[in-house]
C-alpha cells in the first residue's frame, strides 16, 4: 500500500479482555517495529521484525504482550488480559532494511483505552 | 542502557529561528534521527545524522557531535504549522531505535 495502515484506529476494551491490533506495512518493507506512546510521552519500543529473522522482543513489557508477523508482511500485536496501564497509542512503523537515512514510516496508530 | 534528554517545551515567534537540543547516552551508537509529530498524528521522519556535522533540508537542519553525544534540530523561518512535538531518536546496535520524550514547539504569531 501507499502507507502503513493500522487498524482499528480506536479501541475501547474492558479490563481483562484480550485485544488484537493490526499493522499492514508498506509493500516490500522488510523491517517492522511496534511502539507504544502514552499521553504526552515519547515512543517506547516494543518489538522489531526483520525479514525471516527471529523477532527482537526485548521491549515487550510483560508476557501478556505478544506479536507475530505472517508472511513477512502483516503484523498483529496481541495484548492479553488488558490492564488500565495498557491504555496508550500503539504505533507501527516499517522500512527497508538498514535504511535509517531515509527514516521509518509510521502508521497513524491505534488508540487503546482500557476501562 | 540508553537515555536521551530533550527540553520539554520551547516557544518561539513566527519567522524566527529555533534550536532544539538532544543529548544522549548509549552504547553501540549508530546515528541520530529526528521526527515531527503533530497532535493526534503519526511521527514523520525529518532527518538523520550518522557523521558529525550539519545536514540541511530546506528550513530544517540537524547537527550531530558524536564526541559530545549531542545533536540539535534547527528550524528557520518558523511557521505556525511547525507547532508540533519533535523527537530525537538514537539508532544503536544497527537495528534499535530509542526515542526521547520530545520537545513541544509552540509557534506564536
Amino acid at each position: 500500500g501507499a502507507g502503513v495502515s493500522q487498524s482499528p484506529s480506536n479501541k475501547v476494551t474492558e479490563k481483562g479482555k484480550d485485544v488484537e491490533l493490526r499493522c499492514d506495512p508498506i509493500s516490500g518493507h522488510t523491517a517492522l517495529y511496534w511502539y507504544r506512546q502514552s499521553l504526552g510521552q515519547g515512543l517506547e519500543f516494543l518489538i522489531y521484525f526483520q525479514g525471516n529473522s527471529a523477532p527482537d522482543k526485548s521491549g515487550l513489557p510483560s508476557d501478556r504482550f505478544s506479536a507475530e508477523r505472517t508472511g513477512g508482511s502483516v503484523s498483529t500485536l496481541t495484548i492479553q488480559r488488558t490492564q488500565q496501564e495498557d491504555s496508550a497509542v500503539y504505533l507501527c512503523a516499517s522500512s527497508f532494511f538498514r535504511q535509517e537515512a531515509y527514516g521509518y514510516t509510521f502508521g497513524s496508530g491505534t488508540r487503546l483505552t482500557v476501562v | 542502557g540508553q537515555s536521551l534528554e530533550q527540553p520539554s517545551e520551547v516557544t518561539a515567534v513566527e519567522g524566527a529561528i529555533v534550536q532544539m537540543n538532544c543529548t544522549y547516552q548509549t552504547s553501540g551508537f549508530y546515528g541520530l534521527s529526528w521526527y515531527q509529530q503533530h497532535d493526534g498524528g503519526a511521527p514523520t521522519f525529518l532527518s538523520y545524522n550518522a557523521l558529525d556535522g550539519l545536514e540541511e533540508t530546506g528550513r530544517f537542519s540537524s547537527f550531530l557531535s558524536r564526541s559530545d553525544s549531542y545533536g540539535y534540530l534547527l528550524l528557520q523561518e518558523l511557521q505556525m504549522k511547525d507547532s508540533a512535538s519533535y523527537f530525537c531518536a538514537v539508532i544503536y546496535n544497527f537495528n534499535k531505535f530509542y526515542f526521547g520524550s520530545g520537545t513541544k514547539l509552540n509557534v506564536k504569531p
